[in-house]
């Protein structure tokens, strides 16, 4: 079985200030992980992800991401947020359900972020 | 968004009736899919298909159909079987690899209103 939780609906963080958006997952075998932002009215755009090597991935616009084994999480962050990152963010995994060679997702519910003024 | 398209933006049917959304991709992906999200349930997956001349059901196929006669192109029909069609419907694509590794790249989606 395999699930990705994000356990915040809604965060609120205020301008200038570090943001995280959490996201908790469970899978067999080895986990490729994956953040996206969701513009209103507009598709998802790729973040960043996790397959392997470091812990700490980066990726755009000054998100980074840090994969814990231990705690099965994958939390997104920026050490300093801007009004501009107000969006709905998504976290997804390598959906292992279907046939070899799939690069399918199964994606959370997603955590709206809205950075205050 | 860039690299693919979906139309139209904004879709408008009466019950019954079926409805074809377009999704064109120009990156050379051999992999495409398709979603429908709703409102604090994520993205849930309807289709895909990992080449041309193939597809297969996701988990809410019911009363969906598809079709991927180009590499580009994998429309999807919303038929009347479809008992809650009014969604926001998103198309991406993706390499298609044994790795499962490779992100997906959206489209704007479509959002459908059946009344």
């Amino acid at each position: 079985a395999q699930s990705v939780a994000q356990p915040e609906d809604q965060v609120n963080v205020a301008e200038g200030n570090p943001l995280t958006v959490k996201c908790t997952y469970s899978v067999s075998g080895n986990p490729y992980l994956f953040w996206y932002v969701q513009y209103p009215n507009r598709g998802l755009q790729f973040l960043l992800k996790y397959i392997t090597g470091d812990n700490l991935v980066k990726g755009s616009y000054g998100f980074e991401a840090e994969f814990n084994k231990s705690q099965t999480s994958f939390h997104l962050k920026k050490p300093s947020a801007l009004v501009s990152d107000s969006a709905l963010y998504f976290c997804a995994v390598r959906d292992r359900r279907r046939q070899t060679g799939a690069n399918n997702l199964f994606f959370g519910t997603g955590t709206r972020l809205t950075v205050i003024p | 968004d860039g690299g693919i398209t979906q139309s139209p933006k904004y879709l408008f049917r009466k019950e019954g009736q079926n409805v074809t959304l377009s999704c064109e991709q120009n990156l050379n992906h051999d992999a495409m899919y398709w979603y429908r999200q709703d409102p604090g349930q994520g993205l849930r997956l309807i289709y895909y298909s990992q080449i041309v001349n193939d597809f297969q059901k996701g988990d809410i196929a019911e009363g969906y159909s598809v079709s991927r006669e180009k590499k580009e192109s994998f429309p999807l029909t919303v038929t009347s079987a479809q008992k809650n069609p009014t969604a926001f419907y998103l198309c991406a694509s993706s390499i298609a690899g044994a790795g499962g590794f490779y992100e997906q790249y959206f489209g704007p989606g479509t959002r459908l209103t059946v009344t």
